[in-house]
């Protein structure tokens, strides 16, 4: 079964600067899909971004990018020049190359701070 | 609609009681999950219909929990004899697609408190 582990519980970051949110997982397999989703307080998971497994290219959106490291099985996602309203939990999942459920790491909350 | 739409947002239930928590996807989406995220975790599938018809439900916790949606687009997911442990958010999600890898839609979801 996959696992997914986000180790930082809790992190804080100044408006307008960087910071990067730590994810590792564990599984056998080789081609897979991994995501990064924000849930503000209105409880609704949005979709940052989307790393397919057999890309080596690092997924980039606006602000926020990836470092994919396969064979570490790392997955960290950088957030530049945050805004307050990147506040919010940020949370890892996996999913299998022909799967539709997604696993879900514990989640990090981050507050940016004005 | 223009997103997926969770209903009640809010529910409090008695331990004992029945419970149905709907979801309305988004029109036209084939796929339809359902998680339940206890407090200050990440969410955990329940059950994934495609269509009408439900292809996984190894995440439903008992048998006090079940999920229909007879016409493919509304789900119902409904909790018999309620218990304190049933306490969390719900959280449904839709997908165009057959396969999710695209990423789904979630719903804000319902936020059930059993007292």
């Amino acid at each position: 079964a996959q696992t997914v582990t986000q180790s930082q519980p809790e992190m804080s970051v100044q408006e307008a600067e960087t910071v990067t949110l730590s994810c590792t997982y564990d599984t056998s397999e080789n081609n897979y899909y991994l995501f990064w989703y924000k849930q503000p307080p209105s409880r609704q998971m949005i979709l940052v971004i989307r790393q397919e497994a057999y890309k080596q290219q690092n997924a980039t959106e606006n602000r926020f990018s990836v470092n994919f490291q396969k064979a570490a099985k790392s997955f960290s996602l950088k957030i530049s020049d945050s805004q307050l309203g990147d506040t919010a939990m940020y949370f890892c999942a996996f999913m299998r190359e022909y799967g539709n459920k997604l696993v879900f790491g514990a989640g990090t909350i981050l507050r940016v701070k004005s | 609609g223009a997103g997926v739409s969770q209903s009640p947002r809010y529910k409090v239930a008695k331990r004992g009681q029945d419970v149905a928590l709907r979801c309305d996807p988004i029109s036209g989406h084939v796929s339809l999950f359902w998680y339940q995220q206890a407090l200050g975790q990440g969410p955990e599938f329940l059950t994934y219909f495609q269509n009408e018809a439900q292809l996984d439900k190894s995440g439903l916790p008992s048998d006090r929990f079940f999920a229909e949606r007879p016409e493919g687009s509304v789900s119902t997911l409904k909790i018999q004899r309620t218990q304190q442990e049933d306490s969390a958010v719900y959280l449904c999600a839709s997908s165009p697609a057959m396969l999710g890898r695209t990423g789904y839609t979630f719903g804000s979801g319902t936020r059930l408190t059993v007292v």
